[in-house]
């Protein structure tokens, strides 16, 4: 079992919609939480950081947690085409506080 | 402007001439650390630097070096390159790299093919 899934995609939406992507982690003992953008051909931007279980919003992005059932999600609100990206989940695996684990990613599009 | 720096974006070699890809960040940041990434696999780390002269293997470190002599440079050294590290590679950097840190900045990557 990989530390940190993620359904590859593609995932399509049509602009205006709300995109929800999805991410499951092995580790129970993970602490934080974080959701990185990237565009074909660059570096991963990071976006979004949860900690705590429930839900965090920023803008049109909102991240939520559920530690009990080891499950990170994003939703994208009001999607652009601009939205149309790869994105990245990464977990802090907690037994090594320096042990960042990256999902291998989502692709999104946004069709308008 | 707050950036991590690699260098060279584009590099094409042949199999075992030794090669280095520059990493600098201008943030004062203790921790720094590379990634490859591959199709299907994700983002993979190789070696990573707590501060200066701390150095410890990721995932993938063999066939990889690195040094951390100053705090804002981690050179990624490739002593014999061969074809299965064709890859697309990141330098990142964080604060402390402890996990309420906020995340990482990475750099602009480079593509690395080995023939």
């Amino acid at each position: 079992q990989k530390e940190v899934e993620q359904n590859s995609g593609p995932l399509s939406v049509p602009e205006g919609a709300i995109a929800s992507l999805n991410c499951t982690y092995s580790d129970r003992g993970s602490q934080s939480f974080f959701w990185y953008r990237q565009y074909s051909g660059k570096s991963p931007e990071l976006i979004m950081s949860i900690y705590s279980n429930g839900d965090k919003e920023d803008g049109r992005f909102t991240a939520q947690l559920n530690k009990a059932s080891q499950y990170v999600s994003l939703l994208i609100r009001d999607s652009q085409p601009s939205d149309s990206a790869t994105y990245l989940c990464a977990v802090n695996l907690g037994y090594n506080n320096n042990d960042m684990r990256f999902g291998a990613g989502t692709r999104l599009t946004v069709k308008p | 402007e707050a950036q991590v720096t690699q260098n060279p974006r584009y590099l094409i070699t042949v199999t075992g001439k030794k090669l280095t890809v520059t990493c600098s960040q201008n943030m004062n940041h203790e921790y720094m650390s590379w990634y490859r990434q591959d199709p299907g696999l994700g983002l993979r780390q190789i070696y990573y630097s707590m501060n200066v002269e701390v150095t410890d293997k990721g995932d993938v470190p063999e066939g990889y070096k690195v040094s951390r002599k100053e705090k804002r440079n981690f050179p990624l050294i490739l002593e014999s390159p061969s074809p299965n590290q064709t890859s697309l590679y990141f330098c990142a950097s964080s604060l402390t790299g402890l996990m309420t840190d906020g995340g990482y900045t990475f750099g602009s990557g480079t593509r690395l093919t080995v023939v």
